[in-house]
């Protein structure tokens, strides 16, 4: 298994910043992934962080509203620009071993509010 | 468009009770459904990865079984207790590399 740790836990941010999300894993691992869950949505995946190289991202999202970073196996940033109150959501890391279809452990979340 | 259904959306039971419920996902272009428990304040937990037709997964007093042909899985707990209160996360993955969670199962056991 892999614990992760995510920094802030939650924060309150005004229309128009950005915030930073780190994910920190105690061990080093494959793959790293960023989902975003939407009041009464679902875990929707964001991207892929790669490390070394540029971030993978679904449908619907783009770099320039979601910059990730991976410098190293164990760990990534994401940086949520221009803030709107739709932004506001759990954002989870999650960390595996393997490819997406295998196990996935999650960090704790970072809850934000956008005012 | 893949859509992955989870109900009941929320459910109360009595603690001691046995209780089930079900994810729906595409029948098509499977690869693999998992399934987590999500407590509040803490972080999702892998229950079980499921890949096969016919599948049945046990851990403790918590099973999952697999149809792929139909597009169904259950998730079952045996004996409630407080502490399987949480929310119960299913993720269909496919065989190209997407993942779809449905909005949950909330759980709440009743003492």
């Amino acid at each position: 298994s892999a614990v992760i740790s995510q920094k802030p836990s939650r924060d309150i941010c005004q229309r128009g910043t950005s915030l930073t999300i780190q994910c920190q894993v105690d061990s080093q691992v494959t793959m790293m992934f960023w989902y975003r869950q939407q009041p009464g949505q679902s875990l929707t995946l964001i991207a892929t962080a790669n490390q070394g190289s540029e971030a993978t991202y679904e449908s619907g999202f783009v770099i320039d509203k979601f910059p990730i970073s991976r410098p190293n196996l164990t760990f990534s940033t994401l940086t949520v620009s221009n803030l709107s109150p739709e932004d506001s959501s759990i954002y989870l890391c999650s960390a595996g071993r393997g490819q997406l279809q295998e196990t996935q452990y999650f960090g704790p979340g970072t809850r934000l509010l956008v005012l | 468009i893949l859509n992955v259904e989870q109900s009941p959306q929320s459910l109360h039971v009595q603690e001691g009770d046995s209780t089930n419920f079900t994810c729906s996902f595409p029948s098509s272009n499977f690869y693999a459904l998992h399934w987590y428990r999500w407590e509040t304040a803490k972080s999702p937990e892998a229950l079980f990865v499921m890949t096969l037709n016919g599948d049945e997964k046990k851990k403790g007093r918590i099973s999952a079984t697999l149809n792929t042909k139909e597009g169904y899985s259950y998730l079952y707990i045996k004996g409630s207790q407080p502490e399987d209160s949480a929310t119960y996360l299913c993720a269909f993955l496919s065989r190209d590399d997407k993942i779809i969670f449905g909005k949950g199962t909330r759980l709440h056991i009743l003492p």
